[in-house]
């Protein structure tokens, strides 16, 4: 049963330290996303990848923020340092998909992160 | 003004009711349109695709105006497990994906 995979599922730091959030896109899917979602601001788009290349992470504050595909299987976000107002839900999405992408997302389960 | 707007509820109807959500965009290049189904604290799920001519799934309607940037869903008879978050979901030629905020729903017996 494919599924996308996100490490961790509960994250609590204290504010200033470094949080990396991993995700394992199911495989032969070609574009993944980031989003964050709190009570506050409903599932907001961080970044997302197509072939690795990244497309558009104008939704990612630059200064603490950065999305990565080292290779096809992994895609990482880290904050750093982390902050109490990061504190959220944060999904990955992956999608086998052409240039216009008109497939369903398929989500992880998402990372829970609390920053004290 | 956000690129997807939903009207966020909640909703509260009883077994049975028929229930509308409304979404609206604002990117005229938009290209494809969905609806997505969140339960609390877990991950959105799709619900179904929203096609230009409208298409049925059960109960459920989904309807797409290009002219006006305007994406509905229909709910028939809604049941105590229609209860959840209804996520308009609208992706542009560039193939990016973005969510509306949600429409809460909850169905009483």
């Amino acid at each position: 049963d494919a599924r996308v995979t996100q490490t961790p599922r509960h994250k609590v730091t204290e504010m200033g330290q470094e949080v990396t959030m991993r995700c394992q896109p199911i495989l032969g899917h070609n574009t993944v996303f980031w989003y964050r979602q709190t009570m506050m601001q409903g599932l907001e788009l961080l970044a997302y990848f197509r072939n690795r290349a990244p497309l558009d992470d104008s939704g990612m504050p630059k200064d603490r923020f950065s999305a990565e595909m080292p290779d096809a299987t992994l895609a990482t976000l880290k904050i750093q340092p982390s902050e109490p107002r990061d504190s959220a839900v944060y999904f990955c999405a992956s999608v086998k998909s052409d240039y216009s992408n008109t497939g369903e997302l398929f989500f992880g389960e998402g990372s829970r992160l609390t920053v004290l | 003004r956000k690129e997807v707007e939903q009207d966020p509820g909640p909703f509260n109807v009883p077994e049975g009711a028929t229930v509308a959500f409304n979404c609206t965009y604002s990117n005229s290049a938009s290209q494809s349109f969905f609806w997505y189904r969140q339960d609390c604290r877990k991950e959105p799920k799709l619900l179904m695709s929203v096609y230009s001519s409208g298409n049925e799934d059960g109960r459920f309607t989904a309807q797409l105006n290009r002219a006006s940037q305007y994406i509905s869903l229909l709910i028939r008879d809604s049941k105590l497990s229609d209860s959840a978050t209804y996520l308009c979901v609208v992706n542009t030629n560039a193939g990016k994906s973005t969510f509306g905020d949600g429409t809460t729903l909850t169905v009483k017996p």
